[in-house]
């Protein structure tokens, strides 16, 4: 069956360090694959997005990977600080209805 | 540039009760969706419209959920009748291209 998996423990990392975030899936071949925040009581707000023929992404203090051999996803936001706590979620595209991960919860401590 | 809007904020309804949600989009944006997050959980596609026709709707519950959306602009969301496992946050979001912009979502509490 078709698995999108994100760590679902708490990621704590103190300030001014690397976060680094998982999204692993199943039986997808995503046309391309989205990360965006989500805040408590907010809706999910889009960061960035990378597609199947790209191995990285960058924004500012955000990089993606993105891995089709391995399935795999990786999420860092460098530098991170206290305001960078919050819930990421991936999401995959493709020839089917958009699926997102359940998220993981990012906690940077001062 | 307005974000998309939704309403109510919050609803508190008994079981077997209806409710309906609004949303309106950003302006200009052909496709519309409605989410379902369950508490710890990621957004849950459950309908998809572009301008007014269904696109998608294999994870709406019909026997109990409608949606609609009128002239390709704002849209309706209803439950009827409500179940404890309805409870969660009922999110819209809308897009032109890839990436959808998310309103703040309405929180669903079935008692």
């Amino acid at each position: 069956s078709q698995k999108i998996e994100q760590n679902s423990e708490a990621l704590n990392i103190q300030e001014g360090k690397t976060a680094t975030l998982t999204c692993n899936y199943t039986n997808y071949s995503p046309a391309y694959l989205q990360w965006y925040r989500q805040d408590p009581g907010r809706g999910p707000v889009f960061l960035l997005l990378i597609r199947e023929n790209e191995k990285e992404k960058r924004k500012e203090r955000l990089k993606v990977t993105f891995d089709t051999t391995l399935k795999q996803s990786l999420f860092h936001i460098t530098a991170s600080q206290p305001a960078d706590s919050a819930t990421y979620l991936c999401a995959l595209r493709g020839s089917y209805i958009p699926t997102f991960g359940r998220g993981t919860s990012l906690i940077v401590h001062p | 540039e307005a974000g998309v809007a939704q309403s109510p904020r919050y609803k508190i309804i008994e079981k077997r009760q209806s409710v309906a949600f609004w949303c309106n989009p950003i302006s200009g944006h052909a496709t519309l969706y409605w989410y379902q997050q369950i508490l710890g959980q990621g957004p849950k596609l459950l309908i998809q419209f572009q301008n007014n026709g269904v696109v998608d709707d294999s994870q709406l519950p019909k026997d109990r959920f409608s949606a609609e959306r009128l002239k390709g602009v704002d849209s309706t969301l209803k439950i009827q009748p409500a179940k404890l496992e309805d409870s969660a946050v009922y999110l819209c979001a809308s897009s032109l291209g890839a990436e959808a912009f998310f309103g703040q979502g309405t929180r669903l509490t079935v008692v």
